[in-house]
């Protein structure tokens, strides 16, 4: 009974590179969300996604981020170039329809991003 | 933007005692409001998701209430153990909106 899975959950990357983060949500949820926690900040949204299209990225810097969650295989958040203030912990989360019907999200155990 | 303010921000309590804290959002367009159980380098663990005004949810000690019309919910604790120290977040969705919007969560620490 997986829940959501993310990896890697510890990635250190240098100033520029580029940050793939992969997330497979529970067996049969069709939509999944990202949220960003910085230090001392809050979970902040990011991008909710269903198979093959983006539903809402009102939370998604406009530069350098993209996701992705395609027919088949784990949502991936990329993120191009990545500076120092990228640094923090990413959480993915999975629900079977969408969340405004009351339902609950589900969260993986999230992927620390460190750049250097 | 939406604005949920959670207070206190961190609370201290002595085990065995009951304690509560608030989440305020705003009152017009409400749709849902989910509370999560947050430990430290664990994912955020579902509570409870109310919808209806006067809603009362319970879950073994912890229960939450709901007034959608002055736009809060409250989080009770019962007879705090340690295993309860955590960061407890609410988040609402407005509008028939997909996003839920976390607030920054209250920070309970369990005294033995």
């Amino acid at each position: 009974n997986a829940g959501v899975m993310q990896n890697p959950r510890h990635l250190v990357r240098r100033r520029g590179q580029e940050a793939r983060l992969r997330c497979s949500p529970v067996k049969g949820h069709s939509h999944v969300y990202w949220y960003r926690q910085l230090p001392e900040e809050g979970l902040k949204f990011m991008v909710y996604l269903q198979k093959e299209n983006i539903i809402d990225e009102s939370g998604m810097p406009k530069e350098r981020f993209s996701a992705e969650f395609p027919k088949e295989g784990p949502s991936i958040l990329r993120i191009q170039q990545v500076v120092r203030g990228d640094s923090a912990a990413y959480f993915c989360a999975s629900s079977p329809k969408r969340s405004y019907s009351g339902n609950t999200i589900y969260f993986g155990e999230g992927s620390w991003l460190t750049v250097v | 933007i939406l604005n949920v303010e959670q207070s206190p921000q961190s609370l201290h309590v002595q085990e065995g005692d009951s304690t509560n804290f608030t989440c305020s959002f705003p009152s017009s367009n409400f749709y849902a409001l989910h509370w999560y159980r947050w430990e430290t380098a664990k994912s955020p663990e579902a509570l409870f998701v109310m919808t209806l005004n006067g809603d009362e949810k319970k879950k073994g000690r912890i229960s939450a209430t709901l007034n959608t019309k002055e736009g809060y919910s409250y989080l009770y604790i019962k007879g705090s153990q340690p295993e309860d120290s955590a960061t407890y977040l609410c988040a609402p969705s407005m509008n028939r909106d997909d996003k839920i919007i976390f607030g920054k969560g209250t920070r309970l620490h369990i005294l033995p």
